[in-house]
Parts: C-alpha cells; sequence; structure tokens
C-alpha cells in the first residue's frame, strides 16, 4: 500500500510569490491534514480536508488555504510569501471517521522563502 | 485550548540502557488520545505509541511502553533496551475524541541521543 506522498519535495520561492503544495493521501482515506513545521513554533496544524470539506482549520492568516478533491488529494496554496513561510509542511492522512486512528503523515515538503 | 508540554529538548542514552521521555498536557475534555511520534532526521513522522484516555492500562509496543497518569496529565514514554535507530525528534500529541476532530496538538519535542 503506497504512503502519504507529498510534492515538491523541496521548492525555493521568493517573498510576494505564492505556491502550491500536493497531497496524495493514503488509498482510501478521506482525511487530510496539513501542518506547518519550523524551529521556532514547532509543529502547527493548519487545516484538515475530509470528503472535499474543510472540517477544522487553525490559526492561521488567509494567505493560507486548501482543497480537496474527489480522490482525496488536497493542495494548499500560500500566497503572498513572507520569510516566515519558510517550513517544512507536512501532510497526514486517516480515515476520518473518528476512531483513533493512526494518522500518517509524508515526508513533507521543504519551502524556502528568499 | 489544549496544550501539550515536553519539558526536555534533548535527552541522551547509552546503548541497550532505557530512556524516558516526559510529557505532561492540558485539557478540560475526559476523552481524548494520546500519541508518541518518531520524527528520524528522513523527517517522515512515525507513530510510536497510542493511548486512549478511557483505559486505565498503559500501552505496550514491544520496547516502547507509556506511563498514562490520568489525573496528574501526564504521559510519559518509556524506551528500553535503547538502539541506534531510535535516535530522533519525538513528539507528544494530543487529540480530542470529538467525532470530526482529526487536529493533533503536538508538544515541542525532545531531541534523543543514543549514545553507542
Amino acid at each position: 500500500k503506497a504512503g502519504v506522498t507529498q510534492t515538491p519535495r523541496y521548492l525555493i520561492k521568493t517573498r510576494g510569490q505564492q505556491v502550491t503544495l500536493s497531497c496524495s493521501p493514503i488509498s482510501g482515506h478521506r482525511s487530510v491534514s496539513w501542518y506547518q513545521q519550523t524551529p521556532g513554533q514547532g509543529l502547527q496544524f493548519l487545516f484538515e480536508y475530509f470528503s472535499e470539506t474543510q472540517r477544522n482549520k487553525g490559526n492561521f492568516p488567509g494567505r493560507f488555504s486548501g482543497r480537496q478533491f474527489s480522490n482525496s488529494r488536497s493542495e494548499m496554496n500560500v500566497s503572498t510569501l513572507e520569510l516566515g513561510d519558510s517550513a517544512l509542511y507536512l501532510c497526514a492522512s486517516s480515515s476520518g471517521t473518528g476512531a483513533a486512528g493512526e494518522l500518517f503523515f509524508g515526508e513533507g515538503s521543504r519551502l524556502t522563502v528568499l | 485550548a489544549q496544550t501539550v508540554t515536553q519539558s526536555q529538548p534533548e535527552m541522551s542514552v547509552q546503548e541497550a540502557e532505557t530512556v524516558t521521555l516526559s510529557c505532561t498536557y492540558d485539557t478540560s475534555e475526559s476523552d481524548y488520545y494520546l500519541f508518541w511520534y518518531k520524527q528520524p532526521p528522513s523527517r517522515q513522522m512515525i507513530l510510536v505509541i497510542r493511548q486512549e484516555a478511557y483505559k486505565q492500562q498503559n500501552a505496550t509496543e514491544n520496547r516502547f511502553s507509556v506511563n498514562f497518569q490520568k489525573a496528574a496529565k501526564s504521559f510519559s514514554l518509556k524506551i528500553s533496551d535503547s538502539q541506534l535507530g531510535d535516535a530522533a525528534m519525538y513528539f507528544c500529541a494530543y487529540r480530542s475524541a470529538n467525532f470530526g476532530n482529526e487536529k493533533l496538538t503536538f508538544g515541542t519535542g525532545t531531541r534523543l541521543t543514543i549514545i553507542p
């Protein structure tokens, strides 16, 4: 069974640009969550999508957005990039049905903003 | 809001010895789940062990076990017979048991070094 796949693995952008990150969950999983990991703030929850609907949202500005497609693949977008957006962005998938199911993480997308 | 605290930024242990990583949390909920995740240098987060708050029995997974003290809101991880492959960042995480809430709240992590 294929794991959670995130693309791209690395990317470099400049301030003011926008970026789109992609996450393909494990087959059959309907929930996709996104986390930002930085040395200063640690792991912070961005949002979670379930069956194409945003079900939970963290405390991030509106520049951070996401969506989920009918095949459960998810994208997150960051517009008007700031230096502080440099981070490892992790995606996690799960069944999303409420049991204490394991969240499976991808290897992350390392974003550097110059 | 829930918070998770890991007070040990770094720990080290001799290979084959036992080490305990600490975690405390704060919540007003009565039903929830607690997790320990491992993030090796390859950076993929891997679940080590989980505990359901309504279960009094401490979870164990091979060399990994937890000491769950619900009243004290404490959830420590014990690693027995430490191996070189155990070197990683370890994160304690909390998740509500409310249906539809997949959000994990993480602690700041403990970097574990294994000394050969």
